[in-house]
């Protein structure tokens, strides 16, 4: 069975930071670009960043970059997002995510809950 | 950036009748490639999203075929031809050809 499984999230103070796991398993990981992807309860779904197959190429959303940082561990069939400097406004349910543009693929997590206060 | 808006934002429908979402980018959606990287995501109350429709018009595997997509460079819609109680939840259309990628605001779908 495809699936991926996020941890990690928690409650962490403003200015703090946290790391994010998915962990994937029923398909090839290391052949697929991953996503994350963000969620405030009631609200709409904000792409966050994405990384390329091996690791070589990184991509984010204005909102975050130079705060978040996309990884992953192909041996390991493991996505990480590190998140610094968090905001209030990261506040939100983080979506571990794989599609393909050009295929009919594409597996989402059951997310993981971030909440930023003091 | 890609700025994806939807309109209607709320969808009233009735089981059996046809509906339809549409989505607008404020730029050409279509990569120096020639694809168009245009799709469709649903995302039912309590779920996480599934894609629906990718390039504009191919169905994801498993979806009905009461569900189509269409358009091109900035104007794309997505059509039900006939509701069923599960289709109710919130649609959203996602733009892949320019970085950063985005998402439109969503449309709520309810009976």
């Amino acid at each position: 069975e495809v699936q991926l499984v996020e941890s990690g999230g928690g409650l962490v103070q403003p200015g703090g930071s946290l790391r994010l796991t998915c962990a994937a398993s029923g398909f090839t990981f290391s052949s697929y670009w991953m996503q994350w992807v963000r969620q405030v309860p009631g609200k709409g779904l904000v792409w966050v960043s994405n990384i390329n197959s091996d690791g070589s190429s990184t991509n984010y959303g204005d909102s975050v970059k130079g705060r978040f940082t996309i990884s992953r561990d192909n041996a390991k069939n493991t996505l990480y997002l590190q998140m610094n400097s968090l905001r209030v406004e990261d506040t939100a349910v983080y979506y571990c995510a794989s599609w393909t543009s050009m295929t009919s693929f594409c597996v989402w997590g059951q997310g993981t809950t971030v909440t930023v206060s003091s | 950036d890609v700025v994806m808006t939807q309109s209607p934002l709320s969808l009233p429908v009735t089981l059996g009748q046809p509906a339809s979402i549409s989505c607008r980018s404020s730029q050409s959606l279509v990569h120096s490639d020639g694809n168009t990287f245009l799709s469709w995501f649903q995302q039912r109350p309590g779920q996480s999203p599934r894609r629906l429709i990718y390039q504009v018009s191919n169905r994801d595997s498993g979806v009905p075929d009461r569900f189509s997509g269409s358009g091109s460079g900035t104007d794309f819609t997505l059509r039900i031809s006939r509701v069923e109680a599960e289709d109710v939840g919130v649609y959203y259309c996602f733009q892949g050809a320019h970085w950063p990628q985005a998402f439109g605001q969503g449309t709520k779908v309810e009976i």
